[in-house]
């Protein structure tokens, strides 16, 4: 069974310009959730979906940032127009319930550099 | 809100001793703590987790954990640390759902031959 997939592996643009990060979760899985870490700090969480709704995107951190799952399946996270402080590893995942808890599968996450 | 933090950024153990990687975390009632590895080109792996009853755990790849509420502790052993568990270690801490999980800064962990 394909995990967790996401793509590009690494991103390198200038200032301004825009970049569509895409993660494809495991097939079944209803919730996908999108985090990110700024080099060197903790992994944070930016948004959740199920199936195809915004469950919470209260970590995004400002309106250059759009995530969308049309039909559910994969999603994309847009960021217009990029700034260096974007920089930073995106991880996207997805889960399953699992005894009782919704377990994450990450992907291998994005690198994004923003020069 | 809850927090964790992992003191120590970059550990460097020789292949066959033993590690501990140490997780303080902050949070007013019994919290929902993980360790998760990230290896070079891969996603973030679960190695264990707590939610209640026994306070040591064991994981995957030979790791156990240690839930200490007196000290806010969830510190990762291994007695014997091979060269594949070179890799990056986090941990986190949850509530009920995945949205107000809180990970560390994370310890990169170097194994020497």
């Amino acid at each position: 069974e394909a995990g967790v997939t996401q793509f590009p592996s690494h991103s390198v643009i200038e200032k301004g310009q825009t970049v569509t990060l895409r993660c494809d979760p495991i097939s079944g899985h209803d919730n996908l959730y999108w985090y990110r870490r700024v080099m060197g700090k903790e992994i944070k969480f930016l948004l959740h979906f199920v199936k195809e709704s915004k469950q919470d995107e209260s970590g995004m951190p400002n309106n250059r940032f759009l995530a969308e799952r049309t039909g559910g399946t994969y999603s994309t996270l847009k960021v217009q127009p990029a700034e260096l402080e974007d920089s930073g590893v995106y991880f996207c995942a997805s889960s399953q319930r699992i005894g009782g808890y919704e377990k994450l599968f990450f992907g291998s996450g994005t690198q994004l550099s923003v020069l | 809100a809850q927090s964790v933090t992992q003191p120590d950024i970059h550990i460097t153990v020789s292949e066959g001793a033993s590690l501990e990687l140490r997780c303080n975390y902050s949070y007013g009632a019994t919290p929902y703590l993980f360790w998760y590895v990230q290896s070079p080109g891969q996603g973030l792996q679960l190695l264990l987790k707590y939610f209640s009853g026994d306070t040591l755990v064991q994981g995957i790849k030979g790791f156990e954990a240690e839930f200490k509420r007196s000290q806010s502790s969830f510190n990762l052993r291994k007695p014997s640390v091979h060269w594949s568990d070179a890799a990056e270690y986090f941990c986190a801490v949850g509530v009920y759902n995945n949205n107000d999980m809180r990970f560390g800064a994370g310890t990169r962990l170097t194994v020497k031959p």
